[in-house]
């Protein structure tokens, strides 16, 4: 089924790690997007991408990094892992320029110890 | 860059009753406003967007108004039912262009309560 899939759903970790999170896409979409969103709260956009090899930062400053090598992926890395980091993370992907429909994956819930 | 402002924040109303959820954009070049739901340990989704060609449009029980002039824009919700109990959010941004140049900009949210 095509959908919007990121793992993994829960992760809890301790301070200084290293960490990927992973998001696929299997719709096809050119557009991806990360955003951070602690519980029922606003919606930050951290990073996001057109297409292969194109990445850019977005409004909230992170101290992530991604990648975008292959349409269908695009995960989210964080060298040094620390308790500000704790959030929720949602991967979204949307068509094109001119369907901007967001699907959004289940997220990745971070808890940094 | 595009600001959106969302109000209120919180919201109760009684079953059957309306709500409406106001937001205002600053950025006079945006043409697309979606509204998403997010239930509770749910994914948002869309649920009806609005282009600026159109002053409003209707899915059922929801509704979504756009004062261009004003720039803002609401959601209307008519006869609710405690399954519309979620957070929403409205969005904005400039459609249609490549690049950069059409990120969503979200709103901070409305927890709606819809109670029985």
């Amino acid at each position: 089924e095509a959908d919007i899939y990121q793992t993994p759903r829960y992760l809890v970790i301790g301070t200084g790690k290293k960490i990927t999170l992973e998001c696929s896409q299997t719709m096809g979409h050119d557009k991806m997007y990360w955003y951070q969103q602690d519980p029922g709260m606003e919606l930050h956009l951290i990073h996001y991408s057109y297409g292969v090899n194109s990445t850019e930062k977005g409004d909230l400053s992170s101290e992530s990094t991604v990648s975008r090598i292959r349409t269908e992926h695009f995960p989210l890395t964080l060298e040094s892992a620390r308790p500000s980091h704790t959030s929720q993370y949602l991967c979204a992907s949307s068509p094109s320029a001119t369907n901007e429909k967001l699907f959004f994956g289940s997220g990745t819930q971070l808890s940094v110890l | 860059g595009e600001n959106v402002e969302q109000h209120p924040s919180t919201l109760s109303v009684q079953e059957g009753d309306s709500a409406v959820i106001k937001c205002t954009y600053s950025d006079s070049a945006s043409n697309y406003f979606p509204w998403y739901k997010q239930e509770l340990g749910k994914r948002p989704q869309l649920i009806i967007d609005i282009r600026s060609n159109v002053g409003e449009k209707k899915d059922q029980r929801i509704a979504v108004t756009l004062n261009k002039t004003a720039k803002h824009f609401s959601l209307h919700i008519t006869e609710t039912q405690p399954e519309d109990s979620a957070v929403y959010f409205c969005a904005a941004s400039r459609s249609g262009l490549t690049g950069g140049g059409n990120k969503l900009t979200f709103g901070t949210g409305t927890q709606l309560k819809v109670e029985l």
